[in-house]
């Protein structure tokens, strides 16, 4: 398997512009998660999802913020408006529901967000 | 969820032994911990993760004392690759769980020649 995919891998925008991010997660993986990284506010959960249903939100820090999960293969996450403040690395990650790796994540190699 | 406390940094040298301890003053019962492993410029990849006592596999070492609030990682005889920062969460429940994870700052490991 390839692994948890994201698209793309950097992503250079302005203030303003709508911006999306891309997921794919591991095939037979029943969650999903995406994460925001900073230097001041490290990793953080951003949401989840179970069989393609969002879990729980509570990380979004915003209403700019938005996660859809249309089908089991493909996840995005849409800022819009975008500002400054959300630079950063976003991460996506995914688990079996069953077997040994159930409690293990694994995470995609991220997007680098700059907003200037 | 049980907070952990480890060291900011560390450094090492190529073919020692590296030991990290992250303390765990609050885990509950049913609570188990959870290594994760980041380089520059990728996501964090497990590691290891133990309930109690020793669990080992090809990577590293997990040491969890018998009252479960601390736990040691070990990295036998590391070598530059292992430069990285490593981070130790407690994570809720035996089964199903680990779904929200909370990453603290790490341990930011150098090896040096």
């Amino acid at each position: 398997d390839a692994g948890v995919i994201q698209s793309p891998r950097h992503e250079v925008t302005e203030m303003g512009q709508e911006v999306t991010l891309r997921c794919k997660p591991i095939s037979g993986h029943d969650y999903l998660f995406w994460y925001r990284q900073t230097m001041m506010r490290g990793l953080e959960l951003l949401i989840y999802f179970n069989n393609n249903v969002p879990i729980d939100d509570s990380g979004m820090p915003e209403d700019r913020f938005s996660a859809k999960m249309p089908n089991a293969s493909f996840s995005t996450l849409k800022i819009q408006p975008s500002e400054p403040r959300d630079s950063a690395v976003y991460f996506c990650a995914s688990r079996p529901d069953r077997g040994r790796a159930k409690n293990i994540q694994y995470f995609g190699a991220g997007t680098r967000l700059s907003v200037l | 969820l049980a907070k952990t406390t480890q060291p900011i940094s560390m450094d090492s040298y190529e073919g020692q032994e590296v030991n990290i301890t992250c303390s765990h003053n609050n885990i509950a019962t049913n609570d188990y911990i959870t290594w994760y492993q980041q380089f520059p410029s990728q996501g964090p990849r497990f590691i290891i993760q133990g309930y109690k006592t020793k669990v080992t596999n090809e990577v590293a070492s997990l040491f969890i004392p018998a009252d479960r609030k601390s736990s040691t990682l070990s990295l036998p005889r590391v070598s530059l690759s292992d430069t990285a920062v490593y981070y130790c969460l407690v994570v809720k429940g035996l089964t199903g769980g680990g779904n929200k994870l909370t990453f603290g700052t790490g341990t930011q490991l150098k090896v040096e020649l």
